[in-house]
């Protein structure tokens, strides 16, 4: 059972646009949220992480939004650029234990 | 400074033979984890370790075995190949393996492609 349901399967964003990645979970013990960006042939890379006490966390281009109550967290890609094209994975974690990934979103940023 | 190296990048086998994907790390991180990953499906966990000695099963175990007989190493045993190991497989490894701080964060490798004909 995949615990943390990650949508769309795939996205295709024009250059400059908003990228935007959705995640839902349901075990609230889950305490940490990672997103890893992987491009093709390379294994995935931590992008950005936020914990479950903090709304919001920006990095550059890169915004993690969590709503708590609502077991959600998304990944905003702001003026989203043809490099950014990769697989992103949401992930979550209880401490102790290993990462439960999202089934990834294959992002096309189109020129 | 290597991170995490894993070899064979490629292999090509054959129903029923047997194989050992390499993994070593140089980051003297005690966690190190071994993933599969098919199209559309993410990630998921075949196996983890928490230091020397110490192994455990992930959400796909069936089909592999591990060890860990020292901190840098932790390879990947397919014993009896079957087509439905055909993935690519990488491993990762962490510093610690809980919480949320920096010494959680998983460095991967570059991934092994695993085929089976």
């Amino acid at each position: 059972q995949q615990q943390v349901k990650q949508s769309p399967q795939s996205l295709i964003v024009q250059k400059g646009g908003i990228s935007i990645i959705n995640c839902a979970y349901e075990n609230t013990a889950f305490d940490y949220f990672p997103w890893y960006q992987q491009f093709p042939g390379k294994g995935p890379a931590l992008l950005i992480a936020i914990r479950p006490d903090v709304s919001e966390k920006k990095e550059g281009r890169f915004t993690i939004s969590f709503n708590k109550s609502a077991k959600q967290f998304s990944l905003h890609i702001m003026d989203s650029q043809p490099g950014d094209s990769a697989t992103y994975f949401c992930a979550a974690l209880i401490t102790g234990y290993a990462l439960n990934f999202g089934k990834g979103t294959s992002l096309l940023v189109t020129p | 400074n290597a991170g995490v190296t894993q070899t064979p990048k490629f292999r090509i086998l054959k129903i029923g033979q047997s194989m050992t994907l390499q993994c070593a790390q140089d980051m003297n991180h005690n966690y190190m984890y071994w993933y599969r990953q098919d199209p559309g499906m993410g990630l998921k966990l075949i196996y983890y370790s928490v230091g020397a000695g110490i192994t455990d099963k992930g959400e796909v175990p069936n089909g592999y075995n591990v060890s860990r007989s020292t901190t840098e190493d932790f390879p990947l045993r397919l014993e009896l190949a079957a087509p439905s190991q055909t993935s690519v497989y990488f491993c990762a490894s962490s510093y610690s393996g809980g919480g949320p701080s920096g010494a959680n964060v998983l460095t991967f490798g570059a991934g092994s492609r695993l085929t089976v004909l």
